[in-house]
């Protein structure tokens, strides 16, 4: 348990849906990351949150959509997304401000199948 | 865009022999380097943060170390153990603060 909670753990969906995966941190941290994980490729950072603007959009597509209300709550929205999206998206968070100054604590990730 | 690269790609080790394994990064306008160790089924758990040429971290029986003239820092485990089994990821930051990069990996067995 690392204090970073991923729901849901598994999701299924199709092109048309709409969707979200939500990420929560209950560790006092300023920063929160959605990284992705796709089949034999490196994990691949996708958007960072620090006191809750963004500071790194990684020219990820449009169908990817963060929110982030306050410092404990990250969502990941989704729609009209692809089969190639189909991959493990990990949640993380961190102490201070700014990209990957202090060690990242990771959630559990979320596996999504897109049909 | 940031290279970050990891060798070997995978690694099988008897239980009790000391294993090392390297990241290499551009070392131009280096920031950070970040080590992970990835078990199956878990999250990834932070080993270390290093910033500094030279240095040198530990925790238990692994411990790092870092180059950034040369790009380069080294995960060492010390008599390896069957709980070590898992991906050891490494990741750089640069100066410009835009990019974060992680490497394959490497996946590391050790047999009993």
């Amino acid at each position: 348990e690392t204090g970073v909670t991923q729901t849901p753990r598994h999701l299924v969906m199709g092109m048309t849906n709409k969707k979200s995966l939500k990420c929560e941190q209950h560790l006092g941290h300023n920063a929160m990351y959605w990284y992705k994980q796709s089949a034999k490729k490196p994990l691949e950072l996708m958007f960072v949150y620090s006191l809750e603007e963004r500071v790194e959009n990684n020219s990820v597509p449009s169908r990817f959509s963060p929110e982030c209300p306050n410092s404990s709550h990250l969502f990941l929205h989704l729609h009209t997304l692809q089969p190639e999206d189909s991959a493990l998206y990990l949640c993380a968070s961190s102490q201070g401000q700014g990209l990957a100054i202090h060690e990242q604590f990771f959630g559990p990730g979320t596996r999504l199948t897109v049909l | 865009i940031l290279n970050v690269e990891q060798s070997p790609q995978s690694l099988h080790v008897q239980e009790g022999d000391s294993t090392n394994f390297t990241c290499s990064f551009p070392s131009s306008n280096f920031y950070a380097l970040h080590w992970y160790r990835w078990e199956t089924a878990k999250s990834p758990e932070a080993l270390f943060v290093m910033t500094l040429n030279g240095d040198e971290k530990k925790k238990g029986r692994i411990s790092a170390t870092l180059n950034t003239k040369e790009g380069y820092s080294y995960l060492y485990i010390k008599g390896s153990q069957p709980e070590d089994s898992a991906t050891y990821l490494c990741a750089s930051r640069d100066n410009y603060g835009q990019n974060f990069v992680f490497g394959p990996g490497t996946r590391l067995s050790v047999l009993p």
